[in-house]
């Protein structure tokens, strides 16, 4: 039940857009972002509950296609702040725990 | 604000000896869990606690780890006998939900890491 996410690593310039993609098999309750900094623990950004809903968290947004079981998180003029390895969890319906990609490393430079 | 406390920090031992990690939740968090995270890897649940009751532990190595919460509040993961393999890093989280699917953040310690010699 593990979703799988893509890309595995982008690097971009401080500035720069990039989408961070995440699927499933099974239909998803709801869709969970997380980001880890190396040596921390992991932070909560947002969750997605509903079909094609959009949360944001500073200029950090995602989707939630629960048609697809796809969700992509969007970093948008990305900064410095914004390395760290993001790890999308989904909830499985008649399941309801966690689980966690295995991570989407980002690498943000001046 | 309110964090989830963790010890140790860091715990390194010998194959075959018995470890013990700690654990405090944020205070009311009546939903309490013990993941492990292998590195390069996500987090992976071993054992869901709500208060004081296990709500999942299909994940956990039943035949050498144990995990309580007595009290309903702090809780210990213990592993006997430790195996190399066991190497990983130990995650606590908790929630204020009572189900994971309530949409419900998981707040996360800063975990222990384990290295098995």
């Amino acid at each position: 039940q593990q979703p799988v996410q893509s890309p595995q690593a982008v690097i971009l310039r401080e500035g720069e857009d990039a989408v961070i993609n995440c699927s499933s098999s099974k239909a998803l309750y709801s869709v969970h972002w997380y980001r880890q900094k190396h040596g921390e623990a992991p932070v909560f950004l947002m969750i997605l509950l509903k079909g094609g809903e959009q949360k944001g968290h500073e200029k950090i947004s995602a989707s939630f296609n629960e048609k697809k079981q796809q969700s992509s998180l969007y970093l948008t003029a990305s900064q410095l702040s914004y390395s760290g390895t993001y790890f999308c969890g989904t909830v499985v319906f008649n399941d309801y725990k966690l689980s966690f990609g295995a991570g989407t490393t980002v690498t943000v430079r001046a | 604000e309110a964090e989830v406390a963790q010890s140790p920090r860091y715990k390194i031992t010998e194959k075959s000896q018995a470890v013990a990690f700690w654990c405090d939740p944020i205070s009311g968090h009546a939903t309490l869990y013990w993941y492990r995270q292998i590195l390069g890897q996500g987090p992976e649940l071993l054992v869901q606690f709500q208060d004081e009751s296990v709500v999942d532990d299909s994940q956990l190595p039943k035949d050498r780890f144990s995990a309580e919460r007595l009290k309903g509040v702090d809780s210990t993961l213990k592993i006997q006998p430790a195996e190399l393999g066991d190497s990983a890093m130990y995650l606590c989280a908790s929630s204020s939900r009572r189900l994971t699917g309530q949409g419900g953040e998981q707040f996360f310690g800063p975990g222990t890491r384990l290295t098995v010699l």
